[in-house]
């Protein structure tokens, strides 16, 4: 099993909901990601989780909450946000932890879409 | 610090043309560098990667790339392309120092072919 998994597809919330975006892999990667990308722009890093630790936090607003249940398992906690938080939320997996070699395996990613 | 420039944001092509992707990169250290390429409408893509060894690489569906030392390049080359190749292709490095090493992604080309 070489996919990133991510659900749902495509969301649509208010301003006020709270939702979750959720992503699974079972490769055995140690380290795991979750990256906005606005249209034609490249994917921006938002988190890094090593050993399901936070270790990278890229100053995203605390209106996304990440959450590592276990070494397979990412979700993304959504609440409050704006229209500009309306993005393609990609999640990405590597083999290593800490610094890594840079091969990331990613999910199709999730649509979001705050009215 | 690490940065990657991709000169061309779009390039269109005829199918059965030959193409070629630029990427330069500027980095203090040695790196790694990786082309992703990006579907319509799905995640990124490891299309091949450049870690150490021969300075040509071969990737998947037929592309390849040469890292060159001297002129800070990796360009991206396929000798002909398909309709299906249409896509956003990301130059990518990551500097081998540091403590905090994460992927650095180019612009982007959007690579169009014609029939």
């Amino acid at each position: 099993d070489t996919e990133v998994t991510q659900t749902p597809k495509h969301l649509v919330m208010g301003m006020t909901n709270k939702k979750s975006l959720k992503c699974e892999q079972h490769m055995g990667h140690r380290a795991m990601y979750w990256y906005k990308q606005k249209a034609k722009k490249p994917p921006e890093l938002m988190f890094v989780y090593s050993y399901e630790k936070l270790s990278i936090n890229e100053s995203v607003p605390s209106r996304f909450s990440p959450e590592c249940p276990n070494s397979s398992l990412l979700n993304l906690h959504l609440h409050a946000l704006q229209p500009e938080d309306s993005a393609l939320y990609l999640c990405a997996s590597s083999p290593h932890a800490g610094a890594g070699t840079g091969e990331l395996f990613f999910g199709e990613g999730s649509r979001l879409t705050v009215l | 610090a690490q940065s990657v420039t991709q000169l061309d944001s779009q390039v269109p092509v005829f199918e059965e043309a030959p193409v070629e992707l630029r990427c330069n990169y500027s980095s203090s250290v040695s790196v790694y560098l990786f082309w992703y390429v990006q579907y319509p409408n799905q995640g990124l893509q490891l299309l091949l990667k450049y870690l150490s060894g021969s300075t040509l690489v071969k990737g998947i569906n037929g592309f390849e790339a040469e890292f060159n030392k001297s002129q800070t390049s990796f360009h991206l080359r396929k000798p002909s392309v398909h309709i299906s190749d249409t896509a956003e292709y990301f130059c990518a490095v990551i500097s081998l120092s540091g403590s905090a090493r994460q992927l650095t992604f180019g612009s982007g080309t959007q690579l169009t072919v014609l029939p």
